[in-house]
């Protein structure tokens, strides 16, 4: 089972930022943060990780509550490319079982 | 970089007829992951192969899934008889050591 929770969907417009939030409450010490995406009839596309601290990519900001959690992963300036199924995952770094959840599906509108 | 390749991109077969999967990863990952996604559901581990030794295959349906990585780079999967319940997607992933995982673009099977 997943360890993590997510709303089903989230509708973001145009160029505003799309904040994507996942409930986390019994992760360990040990354990990070994954984000991944995917966009229809593709495979799931990593995005960001992290462990405690915040972090930004390219793509990306995740952001990690100080008692770790909960998180939220944001895109700044959402296209309607980013228009996917988000997946927020836990794990600890040297398992390489990742438990894919429901994932939230954001849908990017003009 | 060339990502993870998979193939054939869709196959449809009948009910009990066998059918393979074949996967390359990326160049110098030694890690490979075999993962089947349902419709509506997040991917599902299958299996892990560390170079050529499996890892962990404790989700794969070994009645009827079998797979492999003879020489420690590319994996075939394969299912044999398959049943109208393994219509999915089936995803390869790599990753160097225990790192972030990439994934392919997926084998769309539709079991009839």
């Amino acid at each position: 089972d997943a360890k993590t929770t997510q709303p089903t969907s989230m509708d973001c417009a145009e160029g505003r930022a799309a904040n994507l939030p996942c409930n986390h409450s019994t992760i360990s010490g040990n354990e990070y943060v994954y984000w991944y995406r995917q966009i229809h009839s593709q495979g799931p596309q990593y995005i960001i990780h992290g462990l405690k601290n915040n972090e930004t990519n390219e793509m990306a900001s995740l952001i990690i509550t100080e008692d770790r959690k909960s998180s939220t992963l944001i895109l700044p300036h959402a296209t309607l490319r980013d228009t996917a199924v988000y997946y927020c995952i836990v794990r600890a770094y040297n398992n390489n079982d990742m438990r894919f959840g429901a994932g939230t599906r954001l849908t990017v509108k003009p | 970089e060339a990502g993870v390749a998979q193939s054939p991109r869709y196959k449809i077969i009948e009910k009990r007829q066998s059918v393979a999967f074949w996967c390359n990863p990326i160049s110098g990952h030694a890690t490979l992951y075999w993962y089947q996604q349902i419709l509506g559901q997040g991917p599902k581990l299958l299996i892990q192969f560390q170079n050529n030794g499996v890892v962990d295959d404790s989700q794969l349906p070994k009645d009827r899934f079998s797979a492999e990585r003879l020489k420690g780079v590319d994996s075939t999967l394969k299912i044999q008889p398959a049943k109208l319940e393994d219509s999915a997607v089936y995803l390869c992933a790599s990753s160097f050591s225990q790192e972030t995982q990439y994934f392919g673009p997926g084998t769309r099977l539709l079991v009839l």
